[in-house]
């Protein structure tokens, strides 16, 4: 099943600023947009951002998601230590009738 | 507060089914777009099923089509996901997670099922 595009991983030195893209279709993110999970193994994921990239309470302006066209993207400012997890885009597919996930993006904060 | 609580770790043989389940508390089970997801080993996370209020309609990712099956019981305020013809493949920590304006903001503790013969 056709997924959304995100890079493997991003490495970025503490304090600096991470941007991370997730790619796909005008029948997925281009449709309706994407939300964004940070995941730290051993826990469930954490919603970052609701698919009109609004965040959630309680979660730190650090955080902040965007669209253009078919591409999501999440910013993250003065990285942390604690920002070092896995970091996942999904949306719904009208054309699948389905969400698909990307396939997640590993931070490394140097 | 709001929570959904899973049901324990399960070990399977190959061939065999799964039934999890996942208790909400503090909002109604039927006001909302209820998920299953799952990781496993080393993989990303891998959307399974939606049941939709009111008329609890169901979307299935392709993969699963035909093995898989998700329900609710509104009396227990419990959702279910059972999934059939299990194989080592199946091994992965399974999640319910809830969809609210967009976004899967609240989530289970996970359920771990390994499939080992």
């Amino acid at each position: 099943q056709a997924g959304l595009t995100q890079p493997p991983s991003v490495s970025m030195d503490l304090r600096q600023t991470a941007t991370l893209t997730c790619i796909g279709t005008s029948n997925n993110v281009g449709y309706e947009g994407a939300l964004w999970l940070q995941h730290h193994q051993g826990h469930p994921p954490k919603l970052l951002s609701h698919r009109n990239d609004h965040r959630p309470s309680g979660i730190s302006e650090r955080f902040s998601a965007s669209r253009s066209q078919n591409t999501a993207s999440l910013t993250i400012t003065g990285l942390q230590p604690e920002d070092e997890a896995d970091y996942y885009c999904s949306a719904w597919d009208r054309s699948l009738s389905a969400w698909v996930f990307g396939g997640g993006t590993k931070l490394t904060v140097l | 507060q709001v929570k959904l609580v899973q049901s324990g770790t399960e070990v399977k043989k190959p061939g065999a089914l799964v039934k999890i389940s996942c208790t909400a508390s503090g909002f109604l089970l039927t006001s909302n777009h209820m998920h299953w997801v799952r990781q496993a080993p080393g993989q990303g996370l891998e959307w399974m099923a939606v049941i939709t209020p009111p008329g609890d309609a169901t979307f299935y990712a392709q993969d699963f089509q035909g093995r898989l099956t998700v329900t609710r019981d509104t009396s227990t305020a419990t959702l279910f996901m059972e999934l059939s013809s299990l194989t080592a493949e199946d091994t992965a920590i399974y999640y319910c997670t809830r969809e609210a304006t967009g976004g899967f903001d609240v989530w289970g503790q996970g359920t771990v099922v390994t499939v080992s013969s």
